[in-house]
């Protein structure tokens, strides 16, 4: 069966703190997907990657295809980063894009 | 930047009766998808769409569900006959071609509350 499973369901930090978010999965993917969830739940891509390293300002996403594990990174968090992460590998071995399949999420405060 | 748009943003209606949830994706894209995520859920695939019809669809998308593409613009999901359970958020996305290195761009939801 194919999941996408991620640690930990909930986090919470001090403004400033370097938060990591883990993501593993049982698919054969080629790209990895990171969604930002906000309160009011309207849904954001953050990162889509098939290799290596993105960095989009204070957030960075790492991805091991060998090993099947992917992570987010926040540097000097923010309370406005509270908000649920997300990872989502697409359902077809191959396949970069098409039907995700999401992770349960991981729930962010970062307290000021 | 181009935004997918959903409406309405929260539809409250009575069990058994129909409901039409609406999208509006970005305009060159190709690919649509319809999700949902019940409260306390995760978010769960329904269906997808390409060149006018559907590519893949989850067991979640039974008979009571349809999708349209009416005109160059609008995707729509379709329940024709709701149940309490298909209370949930219902998330439409877009992606412009099969190889994109671009990620699939959401909605910002469309809350269905079944009475």
């Amino acid at each position: 069966k194919n999941e996408v499973e991620q640690s930990p369901q909930n986090l919470t930090a001090q403004e400033g703190e370097f938060i990591t978010i883990n993501c593993s999965y049982s698919v054969g993917i080629s790209a990895l997907h990171w969604l930002q969830q906000h309160p009011g739940g309207g849904i954001v891509s953050l990162f889509m990657l098939s290799s290596g390293k993105k960095k989009h300002g204070r957030l960075i996403a790492t991805i091991n295809i060998q090993e099947k594990h992917s992570s987010l990174h926040i540097t000097a968090s923010h309370p406005r980063d509270s908000a649920v992460y997300i990872c989502a590998a697409p359902v077809r071995y191959g396949g970069s894009q098409g039907n995700l399949i999401f992770g349960k999420g991981t729930k962010l405060s970062v307290k000021p | 930047e181009p935004e997918v748009t959903q409406t309405p943003s929260h539809q409250v209606t009575q069990m058994g009766q129909e409901v039409i949830l609406r999208c509006v994706p970005i305009s060159n894209h190709l690919y649509f998808y319809w999700y949902r995520q019940i409260l306390g859920q995760k978010v769960e695939f329904l269906v997808s769409f390409y060149n006018n019809e559907i590519s893949e669809k989850s067991e979640i998308f039974d008979d009571q569900f349809s999708v349209e593409r009416p005109d160059g613009s609008n995707f729509t999901l379709k329940i024709r006959s709701t149940k309490l359970e298909d209370s949930a958020m219902y998330f439409c996305a877009s992606r412009d071609r099969e190889y994109s290195n671009q990620p699939q761009h959401f909605g910002d939801g469309t809350r269905l509350s079944i009475l």
